[in-house]
């Protein structure tokens, strides 16, 4: 159990484009979702997180209007990175917490390599 | 400020055993977790301390001293598939988690 499912695994986009990140938690409901961005050989970093049915709350010097995240369900986060530039190329992952707003139990997505030309 | 410091980088021969130090000073404490994150792959959980003392898992055991903050994981009878990143995070007083760099772990025959 507790698994969470990110799509697509991959993306490569041109610049200026948007992307859509999908997150579901498949056998359980997620009060909380975590978004973390990860650059090649460095930690885990913290974007936002969101509770079902309310704004997420952004990380210091994390975008709110280029980053947008979406928990329309218990299910279901989508992060959308709008107007992307090279910069933004990264690995994102997203976590699926039972608890709300915790991260003392998270269930981590496989990942998705977003690279922007 | 908070920090966790871990290596960033050790070399173990297969079969061997290994210990993965991290060193913490965040405000407050609510448990320490080890992930072990596969390149190009997201973290999965190892273990959780939030008591002094050592817990045994299999071949991972984590250790935890909360007066000196400081943790370790420590692996044995090392497999060519343990190569990978270690991560340490600690859970601070606003349940908020303190990820380190990661130990970059590296398996030789």
């Amino acid at each position: 159990g507790a698994v969470v499912s990110q799509h697509p695994s991959r993306v490569i986009c041109k610049s200026g484009t948007s992307v859509k990140i999908e997150c579901r938690s498949l056998d359980f409901q997620a009060t909380t979702m975590f978004w973390y961005r990860q650059f090649p050989k460095q930690s885990l970093m913290l974007m936002a997180t969101s509770n079902e049915g309310s704004k997420a709350t952004y990380e210091q010097g994390v975008e709110k209007d280029k980053f947008l995240i979406n928990h329309a369900s218990l299910t279901l986060s989508t992060l959308t990175v709008t107007s992307a530039h090279p910069e933004d190329s990264s690995f994102y992952i997203c976590s699926a917490s039972t608890l709300p707003g915790v991260q003392n139990e998270q269930f981590f997505g496989p990942g998705t390599r977003l690279t922007v030309l | 400020g908070q920090n966790i410091d871990q290596p960033t980088e050790m070399t173990a021969t297969e079969g061997a055993i290994v210990q993965i130090n991290c060193t913490y000073q965040t405000s407050g404490f609510n448990g320490l977790f080890w992930y072990q994150q596969h390149a190009g792959e997201a973290p999965t959980f190892l273990s959780y301390n939030v008591l002094d003392g050592l817990e045994e898992k299999g071949r991972f055991s984590s250790f935890l001293s909360r007066s000196k903050g400081y943790s370790y994981l420590l692996l044995k009878e090392l497999q060519m598939k343990d190569s990978a990143s270690y991560l340490c995070a600690v859970l601070d007083s606003n349940y908020q988690l303190i990820w380190g760099a990661g130990t970059k772990l590296i398996i030789k025959p």
